[in-house]
Protein backbone atom coordinates (compact mmCIF):
# COMPACT_ATOMS: atom_id res chain seq x y z
CA UNK A 1 0.00 0.00 0.00
CA UNK A 2 1.42 2.93 -1.04
CA UNK A 3 0.09 5.47 0.81
CA UNK A 4 -2.16 7.10 -1.93
CA UNK A 5 -6.07 5.46 -2.53
CA UNK A 6 -7.62 5.71 -5.17
CA UNK A 7 -11.31 4.95 -5.88
CA UNK A 8 -12.69 3.39 -7.77
CA UNK A 9 -10.23 0.95 -9.55
CA UNK A 10 -12.47 0.01 -12.15
CA UNK A 11 -14.99 2.00 -13.64
CA UNK A 12 -17.55 1.02 -17.09
CA UNK A 13 -19.60 3.67 -18.66
CA UNK A 14 -20.76 4.94 -21.65
CA UNK A 15 -20.11 7.25 -24.31
CA UNK A 16 -21.52 10.68 -23.42
CA UNK A 17 -21.14 10.47 -19.72
CA UNK A 18 -19.61 11.99 -16.37
CA UNK A 19 -17.55 10.31 -14.11
CA UNK A 20 -15.48 11.34 -11.15
CA UNK A 21 -12.28 9.74 -10.12
CA UNK A 22 -11.35 10.65 -6.28
CA UNK A 23 -7.83 10.63 -4.74
CA UNK A 24 -6.95 10.79 -1.39
CA UNK A 25 -3.11 11.56 -0.61
CA UNK A 26 -0.66 10.50 1.11
CA UNK A 27 -0.75 11.77 4.98
CA UNK A 28 1.23 14.62 5.16
CA UNK A 29 1.47 15.40 1.24
CA UNK A 30 0.33 18.50 0.46
CA UNK A 31 0.22 18.33 -3.54
CA UNK A 32 -1.96 15.78 -5.98
CA UNK A 33 -0.33 15.05 -9.52
CA UNK A 34 -2.77 13.55 -11.89
CA UNK A 35 -1.67 11.41 -15.24
CA UNK A 36 -3.37 9.67 -17.72
CA UNK A 37 -1.71 6.48 -19.23
CA UNK A 38 -3.36 4.90 -22.45
CA UNK A 39 -2.86 1.86 -24.17
CA UNK A 40 0.92 1.10 -24.66
CA UNK A 41 1.38 4.85 -23.90
CA UNK A 42 3.79 6.63 -21.17
CA UNK A 43 2.14 8.90 -18.79
CA UNK A 44 0.26 11.87 -19.79
CA UNK A 45 0.58 14.76 -16.84
CA UNK A 46 -3.03 16.03 -16.67
CA UNK A 47 -3.08 18.30 -13.65
CA UNK A 48 -1.45 19.47 -10.46
CA UNK A 49 -2.57 20.69 -7.55
CA UNK A 50 -0.97 22.14 -4.30
CA UNK A 51 -3.14 22.63 -1.25
CA UNK A 52 -6.36 23.39 -3.11
CA UNK A 53 -4.51 25.62 -5.64
CA UNK A 54 -3.74 25.07 -9.06
CA UNK A 55 -0.25 24.82 -9.81
CA UNK A 56 0.56 23.01 -12.84
CA UNK A 57 -1.45 22.42 -16.27
CA UNK A 58 -0.66 19.55 -19.04
CA UNK A 59 -2.60 18.71 -22.24
CA UNK A 60 -5.85 18.12 -20.17
CA UNK A 61 -8.90 18.26 -21.86
CA UNK A 62 -11.93 21.17 -21.60
CA UNK A 63 -14.25 18.09 -20.76
CA UNK A 64 -11.82 17.17 -17.78
CA UNK A 65 -11.44 19.42 -14.69
CA UNK A 66 -10.30 18.73 -10.89
CA UNK A 67 -10.00 20.20 -7.99
CA UNK A 68 -8.14 19.69 -4.49
CA UNK A 69 -10.57 20.43 -1.38
CA UNK A 70 -9.50 21.52 2.05
CA UNK A 71 -8.83 18.17 3.27
CA UNK A 72 -6.09 17.86 0.08
CA UNK A 73 -8.47 14.93 -1.11
CA UNK A 74 -8.60 15.80 -5.46
CA UNK A 75 -11.22 14.65 -7.73
CA UNK A 76 -11.08 14.58 -11.59
CA UNK A 77 -14.20 15.06 -13.23
CA UNK A 78 -14.24 13.72 -17.09
CA UNK A 79 -17.52 14.52 -18.89
CA UNK A 80 -19.00 13.52 -22.26
CA UNK A 81 -16.87 10.95 -22.44
CA UNK A 82 -15.98 9.21 -25.87
CA UNK A 83 -13.86 5.71 -26.62
CA UNK A 84 -10.67 7.36 -26.76
CA UNK A 85 -10.63 8.62 -23.09
CA UNK A 86 -10.63 4.71 -21.97
CA UNK A 87 -7.33 4.47 -20.15
CA UNK A 88 -5.60 4.67 -16.76
CA UNK A 89 -5.63 7.27 -14.11
CA UNK A 90 -3.17 7.79 -11.41
CA UNK A 91 -2.60 9.68 -8.84
CA UNK A 92 0.04 11.20 -7.29
CA UNK A 93 1.07 12.86 -4.00
CA UNK A 94 4.12 14.66 -2.37
CA UNK A 95 5.15 16.65 0.30
CA UNK A 96 5.56 19.88 -1.29
CA UNK A 97 4.73 20.91 -4.72
CA UNK A 98 8.11 20.44 -6.58
CA UNK A 99 9.61 17.46 -5.41
CA UNK A 100 9.83 14.89 -8.02
CA UNK A 101 9.79 11.39 -6.50
CA UNK A 102 6.32 11.32 -5.70
CA UNK A 103 3.81 8.53 -5.18
CA UNK A 104 1.72 6.88 -6.90
CA UNK A 105 -1.90 5.27 -6.31
CA UNK A 106 -2.21 2.16 -7.90
CA UNK A 107 -5.04 3.86 -10.49
CA UNK A 108 -8.48 3.80 -11.67
CA UNK A 109 -8.81 1.96 -15.01
CA UNK A 110 -11.78 3.85 -17.08
CA UNK A 111 -13.06 2.06 -19.69
CA UNK A 112 -15.75 3.86 -21.89
CA UNK A 113 -18.23 1.34 -24.06
CA UNK B 1 5.91 16.42 -29.57
CA UNK B 2 7.30 13.62 -27.39
CA UNK B 3 10.22 14.86 -25.13
CA UNK B 4 11.48 12.19 -23.66
CA UNK B 5 11.61 8.95 -25.72
CA UNK B 6 12.07 4.90 -24.73
CA UNK B 7 12.39 3.40 -27.64
CA UNK B 8 12.80 0.35 -27.17
CA UNK B 9 9.47 -1.01 -26.07
CA UNK B 10 11.07 -4.59 -24.49
CA UNK B 11 14.43 -5.95 -23.14
CA UNK B 12 14.93 -9.43 -22.34
CA UNK B 13 18.09 -10.91 -20.25
CA UNK B 14 19.28 -13.69 -18.43
CA UNK B 15 19.19 -13.75 -14.48
CA UNK B 16 22.65 -12.70 -13.45
CA UNK B 17 23.47 -10.71 -16.53
CA UNK B 18 23.35 -6.65 -17.06
CA UNK B 19 20.31 -5.03 -18.20
CA UNK B 20 20.66 -1.51 -19.83
CA UNK B 21 17.47 0.44 -20.51
CA UNK B 22 17.92 3.00 -22.43
CA UNK B 23 15.99 7.29 -22.64
CA UNK B 24 16.40 9.63 -25.05
CA UNK B 25 15.18 13.64 -24.26
CA UNK B 26 15.18 16.67 -26.55
CA UNK B 27 14.48 20.01 -23.94
CA UNK B 28 17.96 21.12 -23.10
CA UNK B 29 16.18 22.78 -19.33
CA UNK B 30 15.47 19.28 -17.68
CA UNK B 31 17.06 19.45 -14.52
CA UNK B 32 16.09 16.12 -13.29
CA UNK B 33 16.23 12.53 -14.67
CA UNK B 34 14.07 9.44 -12.97
CA UNK B 35 13.29 6.60 -13.27
CA UNK B 36 9.96 4.77 -12.12
CA UNK B 37 9.46 1.18 -11.77
CA UNK B 38 5.80 -0.45 -12.42
CA UNK B 39 4.16 -3.56 -11.76
CA UNK B 40 1.08 -5.11 -13.40
CA UNK B 41 -2.08 -3.14 -11.12
CA UNK B 42 0.19 -1.44 -9.27
CA UNK B 43 1.14 2.52 -9.98
CA UNK B 44 4.36 3.39 -10.25
CA UNK B 45 7.53 3.53 -8.11
CA UNK B 46 10.57 5.88 -7.79
CA UNK B 47 13.73 3.96 -8.66
CA UNK B 48 16.37 6.49 -9.03
CA UNK B 49 17.05 9.77 -10.09
CA UNK B 50 20.12 12.29 -11.49
CA UNK B 51 20.29 15.60 -11.11
CA UNK B 52 21.31 17.37 -14.59
CA UNK B 53 24.62 18.06 -13.21
CA UNK B 54 25.66 15.08 -12.36
CA UNK B 55 26.93 12.31 -14.52
CA UNK B 56 25.99 9.34 -12.91
CA UNK B 57 24.01 8.12 -9.44
CA UNK B 58 24.31 4.97 -8.14
CA UNK B 59 21.82 3.18 -5.34
CA UNK B 60 22.92 -0.52 -4.97
CA UNK B 61 22.46 -2.68 -8.07
CA UNK B 62 20.79 0.43 -9.83
CA UNK B 63 23.06 3.09 -11.69
CA UNK B 64 21.47 5.80 -14.38
CA UNK B 65 24.19 7.74 -16.61
CA UNK B 66 23.63 11.00 -18.25
CA UNK B 67 25.56 11.76 -20.97
CA UNK B 68 23.88 15.20 -21.82
CA UNK B 69 25.84 16.14 -24.89
CA UNK B 70 23.87 13.31 -26.47
CA UNK B 71 20.80 14.06 -24.47
CA UNK B 72 20.76 10.55 -23.07
CA UNK B 73 20.35 8.63 -20.24
CA UNK B 74 20.17 4.80 -19.00
CA UNK B 75 19.19 2.70 -16.53
CA UNK B 76 21.86 -0.61 -15.43
CA UNK B 77 20.76 -2.92 -13.25
CA UNK B 78 23.46 -5.60 -12.49
CA UNK B 79 23.10 -8.45 -11.69
CA UNK B 80 19.18 -9.14 -13.30
CA UNK B 81 16.58 -10.37 -11.11
CA UNK B 82 13.60 -12.34 -12.16
CA UNK B 83 11.83 -9.78 -9.49
CA UNK B 84 13.35 -6.96 -11.79
CA UNK B 85 10.41 -7.89 -14.36
CA UNK B 86 8.41 -4.58 -14.87
CA UNK B 87 7.69 -1.87 -16.56
CA UNK B 88 10.48 0.63 -16.56
CA UNK B 89 9.47 4.50 -16.92
CA UNK B 90 12.18 7.66 -17.42
CA UNK B 91 11.01 10.77 -16.85
CA UNK B 92 12.39 14.43 -16.64
CA UNK B 93 11.54 17.33 -14.44
CA UNK B 94 12.04 20.71 -15.74
CA UNK B 95 12.85 23.79 -13.64
CA UNK B 96 10.46 25.75 -11.76
CA UNK B 97 8.09 26.00 -9.67
CA UNK B 98 5.96 22.52 -10.14
CA UNK B 99 6.69 18.55 -9.57
CA UNK B 100 5.49 18.15 -13.28
CA UNK B 101 6.98 14.86 -15.27
CA UNK B 102 7.78 13.89 -18.67
CA UNK B 103 7.34 10.94 -18.91
CA UNK B 104 8.59 8.34 -22.13
CA UNK B 105 6.48 5.14 -23.04
CA UNK B 106 8.10 2.52 -20.97
CA UNK B 107 10.55 -0.26 -21.87
CA UNK B 108 9.15 -3.81 -20.87
CA UNK B 109 11.67 -5.71 -18.81
CA UNK B 110 11.85 -9.24 -18.66
CA UNK B 111 14.39 -11.17 -16.50
CA UNK B 112 14.15 -14.83 -17.28
CA UNK B 113 15.68 -17.08 -15.03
Amino acid sequence: DSGVTQTPKHLITATGQRVTLRCSPRSGDLSVYWYQQSLDQGLQFLIQYYNGEERAKGNILERFSAQQFPDLHSELNLSSLELGDSALYFCASSLTGTDYGYTFGSGTRLTVV
Amino acid sequence: DQQVKQNSPSLSVQEGRISILNCDYTNSMFDYFLWYKKYPAEGPTFLISISSIKDKNEDGRFTVFLNKSAKHLSLHIVPSQPGDSAVYFCAAKGSGNTGKLIFGQGTTLQVKP
